[in-house]
């Protein structure tokens, strides 16, 4: 069965430190996409990353990163230099290659952000 | 502004009562999904449509609840005698069918029954 795990329940950060978010899944696909969303106070969930299962190449975006490692099946997520604005419940998802036409996204229970000034 | 819309924002409602929610998905997108969200949890799979039909329902949608998307474009998602365990977020995603997966979200409707 698929599932994503995601242990961290609640961080609280000073603003300007860095902070890493833990995602652990279980799947049983070789083809698979992983994802991470933001969703803010205001309760949209806005897309923040795509990976594919064949490709772990890092990837950085500004002042986030993403960290997939296959063999421990993690995708972590790092913020450097927190801000304020980033304080929100950041999810990771996974979608099975082999749904048919079906993506539906499977999530972890989320981790909630507190960025303090 | 050419992001998902619902419809309404917010609806409080009698336990017993039947309510209809609106998704308006990006006006070129033809897949459409309904998600369930509860205070504290991720969302939850509910169904999806592509184009104007529905091809997976989860066991998570009794048959109190039925989504149509009957033109392809809007959807709609009723709940039928709403119980208080209905209460939740709904969240209705859209994606175009040559992009791997990535889904864009509406705002969702939050529904609160008494």
């Amino acid at each position: 069965a698929q599932k994503v795990t995601q242990a961290q329940t609640e961080i609280s950060v000073v603003e300007k430190e860095d902070v890493t978010l833990d995602c652990v899944y279980e799947t049983r696909d070789t083809t698979y996409y992983l994802f991470w969303y933001k969703q803010p106070p205001s309760g949209e969930l806005v897309f923040l990353i795509r990976r594919n299962s064949f490709d772990e190449q890092n990837e950085i975006s500004g002042r986030y990163s993403w960290n997939f490692q296959k063999s421990t099946s993690s995708f972590n997520f790092t913020i450097t230099a927190s801000q304020v604005v980033d304080s929100a419940v950041y999810f990771c998802a996974l979608s099975e290659a082999q749904a048919g036409n079906n993506r539906k996204l499977i999530w972890g229970l989320g981790t909630s952000l507190a960025v303090n000034p | 502004d050419t992001g998902v819309s619902q419809n309404p924002r917010h609806k409080i409602t009698k336990r017993g009562q039947n309510v209809t929610f609106r998704c308006d998905p990006i006006s070129e997108h033809n897949r459409l999904y309904w998600y369930r969200q509860t205070l504290g949890q991720g969302p939850e799979f509910l169904t999806y449509f592509q184009n104007e039909a529905q091809l997976e329902k989860s066991r998570l949608l009794s048959d109190r609840f039925s989504a149509e998307r009957p033109k392809g474009s809007f959807s709609t998602l009723e709940i039928q005698r709403t119980e208080q365990g209905d209460s939740a977020m709904y969240l209705c995603a859209s994606s175009p069918q040559e992009t791997l997966n990535e889904q864009f979200f509406g705002p969702g409707t939050r529904l609160t029954v008494l």
